[in-house]
């Protein structure tokens, strides 16, 4: 079992739609991020928190410690949305560990 | 203020030869990590670097090794290329080991024929 698991690894909606992906971690953490990954690879820091709730613009991250769970979601989704979104945990000062990947679709 | 530069951003190579790939890190940052990503995985983390010294290491082979210059640039160098090596290289820079705020470059993706 993956120390990071996403759900669901592949979404397809249509523009308008309102997007939920989800991330549950077995280990201890100190910070989790949420990365967005376009075609080509390059990878954009969303989101990294330690507690509650972040909002910029149409997204919105969650995480609740306790139950060791975090969401990301999208409102108004939007073509441009398309990318994969990944949620990564800091374990420790130096690593990062990394869920697979949500591929997500948004048609217009 | 820059962010990170990885290069060469594509290249091919042949089982058992060695690779060096390059990362420079933004101004400020002194760390920079290094994370393999085979196609339709996440990425896992190979090792750390930070202040020229190797700073935590994930689970990869010896022949995965790195350096990191006075400048906090840093170099992945992978030997004796494996077709299982083929990926996408990620480096990212931070301004301190654990810091949460990260920055990744666009990365290097190499394909072992």
């Amino acid at each position: 079992k993956n120390e990071v698991e996403q759900s669901p690894q592949n979404l397809t909606a249509q523009e308008g739609e309102f997007i939920t992906i989800n991330c549950s971690y077995s280990v201890g953490i100190s910070a989790l991020h949420w990365l967005q990954q376009h075609p080509g690879g390059g990878i954009v820091s969303l989101f990294m928190l330690s507690s509650g709730k972040k909002k910029h613009g149409r997204l919105i991250a969650t995480i609740n410690i306790q139950e060791k769970h975090s969401s990301l979601h999208i409102t108004a989704s939007h073509p441009r949305d398309s990318a994969v979104y990944i949620c990564a945990v800091h374990q420790g000062a130096q690593k990062l560990v990394f869920g697979q990947g949500t591929r997500l679709t948004i048609n217009p | 203020e820059t962010g990170v530069t990885q290069s060469p951003t594509h290249l091919i190579k042949t089982r058992g030869q060695q690779v060096t790939l390059r990362c420079s890190s933004q101004s400020g940052h002194n760390t920079v990590s290094w994370y393999q990503q085979a196609l339709g995985q996440g990425p896992q983390f190979i090792f750390q670097y930070y202040r020229e010294e190797e700073n935590g290491r994930g689970n990869f082979p010896p022949r995965f090794s790195g350096l990191q210059f006075p400048n906090y640039s840093s170099e992945l160098n992978v030997n004796a290329l494996e077709l299982d090596d083929s990926a996408l290289y990620l480096c990212a820079s931070s301004f301190a080991p654990g810091a949460n705020v990260l920055t990744f470059g666009a990365g290097s993706r190499l394909t072992v024929l």
